[in-house]
C-alpha cells in the first residue's frame, strides 16, 4: 500500500473542472510540500506538470493548479479537454532518502 | 534540452540480474543538485521510484528494493546505470531512467524488460 493515497478514478465532462487529491497516509512522507505532479498518456513516459506543490513547469498550461491543506494535496484541473484525459500521478520525498509515488489517478473526459 | 535514452536487454531470465543503461545527451550527468535513476511501471499499474544517484556520490534506493538493486553514475561516459539483481515475474515492467531533483525533470522514453524463461 502507498503512503500516498490517489482515488482510482475520476471524470468530468469537457469544460468542467476536476480535482484530483494525494493523501499522506503514512508518517514516513515528511517535508510534505515537495509534492509534485505528473500526467500519462497511454504508451507515454509521464511529464511533469506541477512542482513544489504550486510551481508549474514552463510550457504547461494554466488550467492545471496545485496545492496542499494539511496531509493532503491536490490537482485541479479547469476547462478540461479531450486530451487531458490520461493517468496522473503525486510523488513526494519521504525524509528517508527515498521518494514515492502515489497509485495513479485515471482521468476520464466524458 | 537534456534527453535520456535506455539502453539494455528485453529479456532476463528469472535469478538472473537485470541490466540496463541510459545515455544523457544535450547535457551532463554532472549537473549539480541532480540525482539519476530509475523508476519502473509494471504492465498495466502504477509508477514505483527504484532509486538513484546524486552528484555527490550518494545513493538512494527504495527500502524494498535496497538488497537486490545499484545504480551508479559514469560521468566520463555520460551515463548512468541499473543492476537488479535475482529477478521474478514480478521484476517485469516498463524502465524508465530519470533526472530528478525533488521532482523528475528528464524522463527516457521506457523500456520493457520481461522477466520469463
Amino acid at each position: 500500500q502507498s503512503a500516498l493515497t490517489q482515488p482510482a478514478s475520476v471524470s468530468g465532462s469537457p469544460g468542467q473542472s476536476v480535482t484530483i487529491s494525494c493523501t499522506r497516509t503514512s508518517s514516513d512522507i515528511a517535508n510534505y510540500k515537495y509534492i509534485s505532479w505528473y500526467q500519462q498518456h497511454p504508451g507515454k513516459a509521464p511529464k511533469l506538470i506541477f512542482y513544489d506543490v504550486s510551481d508549474r513547469p514552463s510550457g504547461v498550461s494554466s488550467r492545471f493548479s496545485g496545492s496542499r491543506s494539511g496531509n493532503t494535496a491536490a490537482l485541479t484541473i479547469s476547462g478540461l479537454r479531450a486530451e487531458d484525459e490520461a493517468d496522473y500521478y503525486c510523488f513526494s520525498y519521504t525524509g528517508s532518502n527515498s521518494w514515492v509515488f502515489g497509485g495513479g489517478t485515471r482521468l476520464t473526459v466524458l | 534540452q537534456l534527453q535520456l535514452q535506455e539502453s539494455g536487454p528485453g529479456l532476463v531470465k528469472p535469478s538472473e540480474t537485470l541490466s540496463l543503461t541510459c545515455t544523457v545527451s544535450g547535457g551532463s550527468t554532472s549537473r549539480i543538485g541532480y540525482c539519476w535513476g530509475w523508476i519502473r511501471q509494471p504492465p498495466g499499474k502504477g509508477l514505483e521510484w527504484i532509486g538513484c544517484m546524486n552528484d555527490s556520490g550518494n545513493t538512494y534506493y527504495k527500502s524494498s528494493l535496497k538488497s537486490r538493486v545499484m545504480i551508479s553514475v559514469d560521468t566520463a561516459k555520460n551515463q548512468f546505470s541499473l543492476k537488479l539483481s535475482s529477478v521474478t515475474a514480478a521484476d517485469t515492467a516498463i524502465y524508465y531512467c530519470a533526472g530528478q531533483k525533488v521532482e523528475v525533470d528528464y524522463w527516457g522514453q521506457g523500456t520493457l524488460v520481461t522477466v520469463s524463461s
